[in-house]
C-alpha cells in the first residue's frame, strides 16, 4: 500500500484564488510528522510547512496551511492568494519517527493562471 | 541562513568511473537522508543516518552505491562503478523532529 497518496497530477488555479492541494497517509505509527515541499523548474525542494501527529491545531505558515484531519489520515496544503511563482511541483510526505523512514508522494504540479 | 550543501552541483562522468557526491548537513541536525530523483520513479530514498550511524541503506543497491558520514559535518555517497542508468538528481536532506531541508542537488550524468 501505498503510503503518501496524492491523487492531484496536475491543478490549475487563478492568481489569487486559494487552491487545496490533497494528500492522505498509511501509517500505524503513533508518532509521525506531516511535511509539504515545493519543487520549483529550477529542481530545488522547498521546505514549506510541518505537521507532527500530536499536534492538536492545524500548522501555518505565511500563505500556506496545513488541513490536518487525523481521523481521516489527510494533510491537505491550502495556498491562500495564489502568486504566478508558486507554480511548481508539490510534494507531500511523511516521517514515522518510530521507524525513521520518510516517505514520499509522487507530487502535484500545480500551474497558477494570470 | 544554515543551508545544505552539496557537491558538486552538476557531474559528468563516463561508465564505469567513481563517484562522490558530498553534502554538508546544517549544524545540529541529527538526521541525514539521501535521496534520488527521476521522472520515472520519482523520489527514491537510498540512505539515512541518525546521529552519524546508517540506519537504513536498503534503498541503495549494494554492489556499487556506499554512503558514509565520517564526521557531523560530512556525508558522502560514492558509486562505483557508476553506470547510465544512475543518471539522476542525488539530494541529502538533514533535520530533526519538525523540520527537514533539502540541498540544492547534484545532477549526475553517466554517458
Amino acid at each position: 500500500a501505498q503510503k503518501i497518496t496524492q491523487t492531484q497530477p496536475g491543478m490549475f488555479v487563478q492568481e489569487k484564488e486559494a487552491v487545496t492541494l490533497d494528500c492522505t497517509y498509511d501509517t500505524s505509527d503513533q508518532s509521525y510528522g506531516l511535511f509539504w515541499y515545493k519543487q520549483p523548474s529550477s529542481g530545488e525542494m522547498i521546505f514549506l510547512i510541518y505537521q507532527g501527529s500530536y499536534d492538536e491545531q492545524n500548522a501555518t505558515e505565511g500563505r500556506y496551511s496545513l488541513n490536518f484531519q487525523k481521523a481521516r489520515k489527510s494533510a491537505n496544503l491550502v495556498i491562500s492568494a495564489s502568486q504566478l511563482g508558486d507554480s511548481a511541483m508539490y510534494f507531500c510526505a511523511m516521517r514515522e519517527y518510530t521507524g525513521n523512514q520518510f516517505y514520499f508522494g509522487t507530487g502535484t504540479s500545480l500551474t497558477v493562471i494570470p | 541562513d544554515a543551508r545544505v550543501t552539496q557537491t558538486p552541483r552538476h557531474k559528468v562522468t563516463e561508465m564505469g568511473q567513481e563517484v562522490t557526491m558530498r553534502c554538508q548537513p546544517i549544524l545540529g541536525h541529527n538526521t541525514v537522508f539521501w535521496y534520488r530523483q527521476t521522472m520515472m520513479q520519482g523520489l527514491e530514498l537510498l540512505a539515512y543516518f541518525r546521529n552519524r550511524a546508517p540506519l537504513d541503506d536498503s534503498g541503495m543497491p549494494k554492489d556499487r552505491f556506499s554512503a558514509e558520514m565520517p564526521d557531523a559535518t560530512l556525508a558522502t555517497l560514492k558509486i562505483q562503478p557508476s553506470e547510465p542508468r544512475d543518471s539522476a538528481v542525488y539530494f541529502c536532506a538533514s533535520g530533526y523532529t519538525g523540520s527537514t531541508f533539502f540541498g540544492p542537488g547534484t545532477r549526475l550524468t553517466v554517458l
